[in-house]
């Protein structure tokens, strides 16, 4: 059975930046036709897609973070990451992590997800 | 960017009853090569990530009780529970698919009346 986990500091100081990562088990990131998400979710609300990466290397970003987001893949390590630059409170939530099967242009629904881990922006 | 607006934002239905939610996307999710809606269905409980229910509009994610089911067309959905059970308390989310950036509806929350 495939599983997700996050992985990173749960507390990131104002304008540092946030760095996260995903190991895969359970089945391999280089699978064709599959994509690799990064989401969030501000406690009490609702969910935002960051961006995918396919093992290829391969991105696809929500322009909504101005530049300030990076995900990559390290195939070796069965593993992705997520780095967010210049946070603020406003990047405080719940970060998931998740595979995206039969993308389209980048564009997927998520089909496994990790647990979430919580990230909270404060000095 | 697809805008997706979820309704109700909340309902309370009795236990065995039917569930209705809707979700309209602000432009259509209809892929013509495929004849496929790019539109999935999500359920997340408290202290949980969400899980897949649907997707193609209407297809059942393995696993997936059939009294959860998913319809519509282009740019209106609805997701159904056709009898409601007591471990299906929880937000609902729509996705859409079609293209980035992906986007979500603002969920709606079902409890028990």
């Amino acid at each position: 059975q495939l599983q997700l986990h996050e992985s990173g500091p749960g507390l990131v100081k104002p304008s540092e930046t946030l760095s996260l990562t995903c190991t895969v088990s359970g089945g391999s990131i280089s699978t064709d036709n599959y994509y690799w998400g990064w989401l969030r979710q501000p406690p009490e609300n609702g969910l935002e897609w960051l961006g995918n990466v396919y093992y290829g290397g391969s991105t696809y970003y929500n322009p909504s973070l101005k530049s300030r987001v990076t995900i990559s893949v390290d195939k070796s390590k069965n593993q992705f990451s997520l780095k967010l630059t210049s946070v603020t409170a406003a990047d405080t939530a719940f970060y998931y992590c998740a595979r995206g099967p039969y993308a389209v242009r980048g564009a997927a629904y998520f089909d496994f997800w990790g647990q979430g881990t919580l990230v909270t922006v404060s000095s | 960017d697809i805008v997706m607006t979820q309704s109700p934002d909340s309902l309370a239905v009795s236990l065995g009853e039917r569930a209705t939610i809707n979700c309209k996307s602000s432009q259509s999710v209809l892929y013509s090569s495929n004849n496929k809606n790019f539109l999935a269905w999500y359920q997340q409980k408290p202290g949980q990530p969400p899980k897949l229910l649907i997707y193609w509009a209407s297809i059942r994610e393995s696993g997936v009780p059939d009294r959860f089911s998913g319809s519509g067309s282009g740019t209106d959905f609805t997701l159904t529970i056709s009898s409601l059970q007591a471990e299906d308390v929880a937000v609902y989310y729509c996705q859409q698919c079609y293209s980035t950036p992906l986007t979500f509806g603002g969920g709606t929350k079902v409890e028990i009346k």
